[in-house]
C-alpha cells in the first residue's frame, strides 16, 4: 500500500495567516493526490484534484501544489470558517490511502 | 445536483452481516464516468478507502477488507450497497458513500455519513 504522511497533525494560525499543509507519499503517484476538508460531524468536503485543480466552488485561497512525492495545501490568507481537519489522498492505485489529517484551529 | 444518502441499521451484533445502502439522486448511477465508493472513518480516527463499484459490476476492494466484503450495484433503482459480514468492534465506524470520477478517481460528492455500532 502506498502510504501518505501528512504534516503537521495539528496547527494554530490567526485569521488572514498563510497555513501550509505538505502530505508526502511513500512512492511516486504521479499528480494522483486530492484534498478534502472536514468539519465536525460533517462528511468532508472536496477541494482539490490532481495535485493542483480547484474543485468548483471552492475558494481561491486554497491551493495545491506537487514536487516530487511532496504534495502541498495551502491557505493564502485563513478564515474563521477554515477551522476543520484537512486529508489528502492518493488516487494512483489501490487501495485508495489518506494522510493521517491536520487539525486546523484559529 | 447529485446527492448520495446512506441508510442502514444504526447497530449489529458481532459475527452478524453489516448492510449499507446508498441512493443517488439527482444523477443516474448508469453513467459510465464514475465509481460508486464506500469510505468509512473509525471513531476519532482518519478516513479509510473500502471499495467501490462501476456500474457494470466491477469491483475494487480494499484487501483488508477483501475476504469479508461485497459491493453491489441496483441500476433499477439507482443505488448501491455494502455487506460486509463477520464483523466486530473494529467495523464500528461511521460509513460514508461517495461518488469517484473515474479518470483521476477523487471523491467529489459524499452521503452524509452513517453511524454504525457493532456491539452486542
Amino acid at each position: 500500500d502506498i502510504q501518505m504522511t501528512q504534516s503537521p497533525s495539528s496547527l494554530s494560525a490567526s485569521v488572514g495567516d498563510r497555513v501550509t499543509i505538505t502530505c508526502r507519499a511513500s512512492q511516486s503517484i504521479g499528480s494522483f493526490l486530492n484534498w478534502y476538508q472536514q468539519k465536525p460531524g460533517k462528511a468532508p468536503k472536496f477541494l482539490i484534484y490532481a495535485a493542483s485543480t480547484l474543485q468548483s466552488g471552492v475558494p481561491s485561497r486554497f491551493t495545491g501544489s506537487e514536487s516530487g512525492t511532496d504534495f502541498t495545501l495551502t491557505i493564502t490568507s485563513v478564515q474563521p470558517e477554515d477551522v476543520a481537519t484537512y486529508y489528502c489522498h492518493q488516487s494512483y492505485s489501490n487501495p485508495h490511502t489518506f494522510g493521517q489529517g491536520t487539525k486546523l484551529e484559529i | 445536483q447529485v446527492q448520495l444518502q446512506e441508510s442502514g441499521p444504526g447497530l449489529v451484533k458481532p459475527s452478524q452481516t453489516l448492510s449499507l445502502t446508498c441512493i443517488v439522486s439527482g444523477g443516474s448511477i448508469n453513467s459510465g464516468d464514475y465509481y460508486w465508493t464506500w469510505i468509512r472513518q473509525h471513531p476519532g480516527k482518519g478516513l479509510e478507502w473500502v471499495g467501490y463499484i462501476h456500474y457494470s459490476g466491477s469491483t475494487y476492494y480494499n484487501p483488508s477488507l477483501k475476504s469479508r466484503l461485497d459491493l453491489s450495484v441496483d441500476t433499477s433503482k439507482n443505488r448501491f450497497s455494502l455487506k460486509v459480514t463477520s464483523v466486530t468492534g473494529a467495523d464500528t465506524a461511521v460509513y460514508f458513500c461517495a461518488r469517484a470520477q473515474i479518470i483521476e478517481r477523487a471523491f467529489d460528492i459524499w452521503g452524509q455519513g452513517t453511524s454504525v455500532i457493532v456491539s452486542s
